[in-house]
């Protein structure tokens, strides 16, 4: 079975930071890899998807994303986070053969501050 | 239009009643599921189903019974309430596998608080 680990909790950040999320994924096959982002008191929203190809992949809100598959790591970044970037970020993994679910790390909540 | 809409939004009821969680989705997705979001923000997958047969059912309570009366719609009926159902529970569709221009879409969430 597939399983998700982001290893920061929580991230504060002064506007125009650079960001990085790190995830990382156990599963020895082929996966899709995804970000979620919540918005405080929204559903999940999808912000980027990887499935094959290019391992760097971009995103909306000028979000992007590296596969690295030596390291089962699938990291969103963005060069310069706004206030309204505050929100929970959501990795999730599922494999693409059969009717697998979608399963979730347990989230990394970003804070911007002025 | 709402992709995936559930109802209620909010929902606030006592200990040992039963209660119902309705979800609809307008995609054509032939596989829907239900998430629970506990309050530290976990995601975890209930139960999922595809055209109408369900195929995933995780280690949930028996209280916990969806219904898929046609492949557009996923309810959830909750028996007997405890203080620990308290969640936000997210319905979802897909179609079968994801794909990469449909992958999960999420509902908005039924905040379920039991007092």
């Amino acid at each position: 079975a597939q399983s998700v680990s982001q290893h920061n909790h929580h991230v504060i950040l002064s506007e125009a930071a650079s960001l990085e999320l790190g995830c990382n994924y156990s599963y020895g096959g082929t996966v899709n890899l995804f970000w979620y982002v919540q918005y405080p008191g929204q559903h999940l929203q999808l912000l980027l998807k990887y499935f094959s190809g290019d391992p760097l992949v971009k995103g909306i809100k000028g979000f992007e994303a590296e596969f690295i598959k030596s390291k089962f790591s699938f990291n969103l970044r963005k060069p310069s986070v706004q206030w309204s970037d505050t929100a929970e970020y959501f990795c999730a993994v599922n494999a693409p053969l059969g009717n697998t679910p979608l399963v979730f790390g347990k989230g990394t909540r970003l804070s911007v501050i002025a | 239009d709402t992709a995936v809409s559930q109802t209620p939004k909010y929902l606030v009821t006592q200990m040992g009643n039963d209660k119902s969680i309705k979800c609809e989705q307008n995609l054509g997705h032939d596989t829907m599921y239900w998430y629970k979001q506990d309050s530290k923000k976990f995601l975890k997958i209930m139960f999922s189903y595809n055209n109408k047969e369900l195929i995933i059912n995780e280690t949930v309570p028996n209280r916990f019974s969806p219904k898929s009366p046609d492949k557009a719609h996923l309810n959830l009926h909750i028996n007997s309430l405890e203080l620990g159902d308290s969640a936000v529970y997210f319905c979802a569709s897909s179609p079968p596998g994801f794909t990469q221009d449909s992958p999960l879409h999420f509902g908005n969430g039924t905040r379920l608080t039991v007092t």
